[in-house]
């Protein structure tokens, strides 16, 4: 099915480990981008890719550095963990023109 | 991106119409207004979005105003499955554009 897919799912890192989120859509959108989502609140824009082979700080960038590694696929990388980054983080991707976007499923962060 | 202001939260009986209201007095002329929703804890969903005019689709319609101020999706039959976050975004249309959510409106549809 055609969509945006996210992996992993789910996971837990100890302070100071790093890790990568994968985030890929198979719909030929330019643009992508990672949100994260705190108990009880609402998106809040990390960072964006408009197109293959640019990125921008989103409204939360400290902590994270990203990838667009091709039109297809936008990488989140924390490089040092730490537990205020305990989140749900949501890829989504958005075609061209006046359309809205398509989200992923989410990848449920603990740092403990 | 305008900003946009909704109720916290509202109660609908199902298959009744759930009328979910929203504030962007400071929008600007090219910036569509778009309405997501939330399901418990999974990915938000496109549901519609306009320009000036009303628009429908197989989920919901959306109406706004003619000063463009404020716009109400309609769920015409609610369901206990529209039970969710219900977020009104307004946003530009181009490639580098982004949307700014807020912290929505928690739609609870009940028997």
């Amino acid at each position: 099915n055609a969509g945006v897919t996210q992996t992993p799912k789910f996971q837990v890192l100890k302070t100071g480990q790093s890790m990568t989120l994968q985030c890929a859509q198979d719909m030929n959108h330019n643009s992508m981008y990672w949100y994260r989502q705190d108990p009880g609140m609402g998106l809040r824009l990390i960072y964006y890719s408009a197109s293959e082979g640019t990125t921008d700080k989103g409204e939360v960038p400290n902590g994270y550095n990203v990838s667009r590694l091709n039109k297809r696929e936008f990488s989140l990388r924390l490089e040092s963990a730490a537990p205020s980054q305990t989140s749900v983080y949501f890829c989504a991707s958005r075609g061209g023109g006046r359309y809205g976007y398509t989200f992923g499923s989410g990848t449920r962060l603990t740092v403990v | 991106d305008a900003k946009t202001t909704q109720p916290t939260s509202m109660d609908c009986a199902e298959g009744r119409a759930a009328n979910l209201p929203c504030n962007h007095s400071t929008i600007s002329g090219n910036e569509y207004v778009y309405w997501y929703r939330q399901i418990h804890s999974q990915g938000p969903q496109y549901i519609i979005h306009g320009l000036k005019n009303n628009e429908t689709n197989e989920m919901a319609s959306l109406i706004i105003t003619e000063d463009r101020k404020s716009s109400t999706l309609i769920l015409p039959h609610a369901t206990l499955r529209d039970t969710a976050v219900y977020y009104c975004i307004a946003g530009h249309t181009g490639t580098a554009s982004k949307l700014t959510f807020g912290t929505g409106t928690r739609l609870q549809v009940t028997l």
